[in-house]
């Protein structure tokens, strides 16, 4: 079974600039999440989806941050404007319901 | 915002010893779950334990959890390189309105061959 697809691995672009990571979870998981990780901290959480709805984005920047999961399944996080503060490891994660998360590797992101 | 606070931020130990982490959290929860990070990987699920259970074993894992302290461990016996990584506790709160795991700052666990 593959697990939880996303690409870019990595991305380097300029402050201002737009980007956008993309994942694909584990077939038949209905939840998804994006979670951004600082370099020696924890994930935490910017979206959770159940299905293609949005069930908590209360820790999404919504000034630069977007997200969609269009049909439920694949998922998009974008940002724009980039700003220096924005680099870090964003992962996405699935499950079915509130057991355990399947991760995928991650992108890491530098805004020069 | 982090839930839980790993400790130690940081151990080192020789093979075949064993090495136990602890989390300690805020907030009631329904699960919590630890999890392992290899240098520029993603997070892989070891175990969960459930808000009602106190200890549970998995090969060379064992959790313990104690909900009166809001506290839990991880030991792993007989460590191996390999198990080299990054540690993470990460709670399931009782808020349903929040249904999304809140992880800790990790522990960094450095196996000497």
């Amino acid at each position: 079974e593959a697990g939880v697809v996303q690409s870019p691995r990595y991305k380097i672009i300029e402050k201002k600039q737009p980007v956008a990571f993309w994942c694909n979870p584990i077939s038949g998981h209905n939840t998804l999440y994006w979670y951004l990780q600082n370099l020696g901290q924890g994930p935490e959480l910017l979206i959770r989806y159940e299905n293609e709805e949005a069930v908590d984005d209360s820790q999404l920047p919504k000034d630069r941050f977007s997200a969609e999961r269009l049909k439920g399944v694949d998922s998009t996080l974008k940002i724009q404007p980039a700003e220096l503060g924005d680099s870090a490891v964003y992962l996405c994660a699935s499950s079915q319901g509130d057991n355990e998360q399947f991760f995928g590797p991650g992108t890491r992101l530098t805004v020069l | 915002s982090q839930q839980g606070e790993e400790d130690p931020q940081a151990l080192s130990i020789q093979e075949g010893e064993n090495a136990t982490m602890n989390c300690s959290y805020k907030t009631s929860i329904n699960n919590l779950q630890w999890y392992r990070q290899n240098s520029g990987r993603g997070l892989v699920h070891l175990i969960l334990i459930r808000s009602n259970e106190r200890e549970k074993h998995s090969g060379r894992l064992r959790v313990t959890l104690d909900t009166s302290k809001k506290s839990s461990s991880l030991l792993i016996t007989a460590s191996r390189a390999a198990d080299t990584a990054s540690y993470f506790c990460a709670t399931w709160g009782m808020d349903t309105g929040r249904r999304a795991l809140t992880f800790g700052s990790g522990t960094r666990l450095q196996v000497q061959p």
